[in-house]
């Protein structure tokens, strides 16, 4: 059973602060999303790994950026947190390459920017 | 890159009834078409997807069918029960060099009243 797992179900910074989430996955999944997720707008692709050290920018990347230092962790980072970054951030793994597509979510951590 | 849109954003049946959620995308490439679950503060969840050589698939109370000449793809839950409550998301597969990355559509907050 694939374990996605996320380091936080909820945070509360302050603006201007540097705010890292992390993520866990425990399947040797090649591929790792991070997603931000908003009432009307569905899932938003922010950034995303494919390998160890490799990152591709999603449809929303601006103020965001990420790290992917071994395989199975994919963390998040807001250089300088905004009120408008408040959101639930989600992120996901897939097997990658002829191992499919479907994607496997961690639990999502809901961000609060004062 | 690919835009996906879906409708209803709200859906409201009764027990019992059958409950349809449609998507359209844009990019003819995509080939891979998931549909997710989300219940009330869980993780979105794989609940059948389908590929671009097949018209249909079922799984129990639920049938995806997937036009590819009118780029429309559809979810159909029969016999809905409250558990069906949720919110259900379609995606598309777009491949944009190095990974297979999904597009989500808005979300359709479907409820099953009893």
């Amino acid at each position: 059973d694939v374990k996605v797992t996320q380091s936080s179900r909820y945070l509360v910074k302050r603006t201007g602060e540097k705010v890292f989430l992390e993520c866990v996955q425990d399947m040797d999944h090649e591929n790792m999303f991070w997603y931000r997720q908003d009432p009307g707008l569905g899932l938003r692709l922010i950034y995303f790994s494919y390998d160890v050290k490799m990152k591709e920018k999603g449809d929303i990347p601006e103020g965001y950026s990420v790290s992917r230092e071994k395989k199975e962790r994919f963390s998040l980072i807001l250089e300088s947190a905004s009120t408008n970054q408040t959101s639930m951030y989600l992120c996901a793994s897939s097997p990658g390459g002829g191992g499919g597509e479907t994607q496997y979510f961690g639990p999502g951590t809901r961000l609060l920017v004062l | 890159g690919e835009n996906v849109e879906q409708h209803p954003s709200t859906l409201s049946v009764q027990e019992g009834d059958s409950a349809v959620i449609k998507c359209t995308y844009s990019d003819s490439a995509s080939n891979y078409f998931p549909w997710y679950k989300q219940e009330l503060g869980k993780r979105p969840q794989l609940i059948i997807d389908i590929r671009s050589n097949v018209g249909e698939k079922k799984d129990q109370r639920i049938a995806v069918t997937l036009n590819k000449t009118a780029k429309h793809f559809s979810l159909h839950i029969t016999e809905t029960q409250p558990e069906d409550s949720a919110v259900y998301f379609c995606a598309a597969t777009f491949s944009s060099g190095s990974a297979r990355q999904l597009t989500f559509g808005s979300g359709t907050q479907l409820t099953v009243l009893p």
